[in-house]
């Protein structure tokens, strides 16, 4: 079954703006990964953030744990167009050492 | 990092058939996965190759159905058997790192498999 739920599913934003994507997951991580896959391609591993971390940067993007609420926020500041392209969160769970993929979100930067 | 060649890109298949996607990785690593993404949807775990022993499938698939081969430690191949429509999908490849003591995949470009 799907370890994460990416909240929203679909998001339309202008090229300029900030995206944020949620993540929600049920069981105890070791680490929390972002992944990007641009139209039918392969993943592209972005961000990982481990379970005793609350924050992280890698340019423009911004990752957000908060393990008491089981969810992560992903942040794209000042989008492009080249941003747009499906966004999976994917949790590293304890004791499984399988990383497991949520159902993603879709963004689409408009230029 | 890790690049992963994965072929054919893409195919269109008629029913019954059977059809092989390879994987080819520039280095040596110990264990392999491979991933079926349905349309729209999130990726899910076929099962692990690991060289020189018998692929580990995840609850939902079975051997007959995906066998898998591991002859070595660059390459894998996965062959979609007796295929229907409901196996149209975006089959992918990855191989795991570790970057700074956390496990990350490397993807392939993926296969998508359109079954007639």
């Amino acid at each position: 079954s799907q370890q994460g739920e990416e909240d929203p599913q679909a998001l339309s934003i202008q090229e300029g703006e900030n995206a944020t994507m949620n993540c929600s997951y049920k069981t105890s991580i070791n680490n929390l990964q972002w992944y990007r896959q641009n139209s039918g391609r392969g993943l592209v591993h972005l961000i990982l953030i481990r379970s005793n971390e609350r924050e992280k940067h890698s340019g423009r993007l911004r990752v957000t744990l908060d393990t008491s609420k089981k969810s992560s926020s992903l942040l794209i500041t000042a989008s492009r167009a080249a941003d747009t392209a499906s966004y999976f969160c994917a949790t590293d769970v304890r004791g499984y050492q399988k990383v497991t993929f949520g159902i993603g979100t879709k963004l689409q930067v408009i230029p | 990092s890790a690049v992963i060649s994965q072929k054919p890109s893409r195919d269109i298949c008629q029913r019954g058939t059977s059809l092989t996607i390879q994987c080819q990785v520039d280095s040596q690593v110990t264990m392999m996965f491979w991933y079926r993404q349905q349309p729209g949807q999130s990726l899910t775990l076929i099962a692990t190759a690991n060289q020189g022993s018998e692929a580990t499938y995840e609850s939902g698939f079975v051997i007959d159905k995906f066998p898998i081969s591991r002859p070595n430690l660059t390459f894998s191949t996965l062959t979609v058997s007796n295929m229907s429509p409901e196996d149209s999908s975006i089959y992918l490849c990855s191989v795991e790192l570790t970057v700074s003591g956390a496990n990350v995949l490397t993807f392939g470009a993926g296969s998508r498999l359109t079954v007639l």
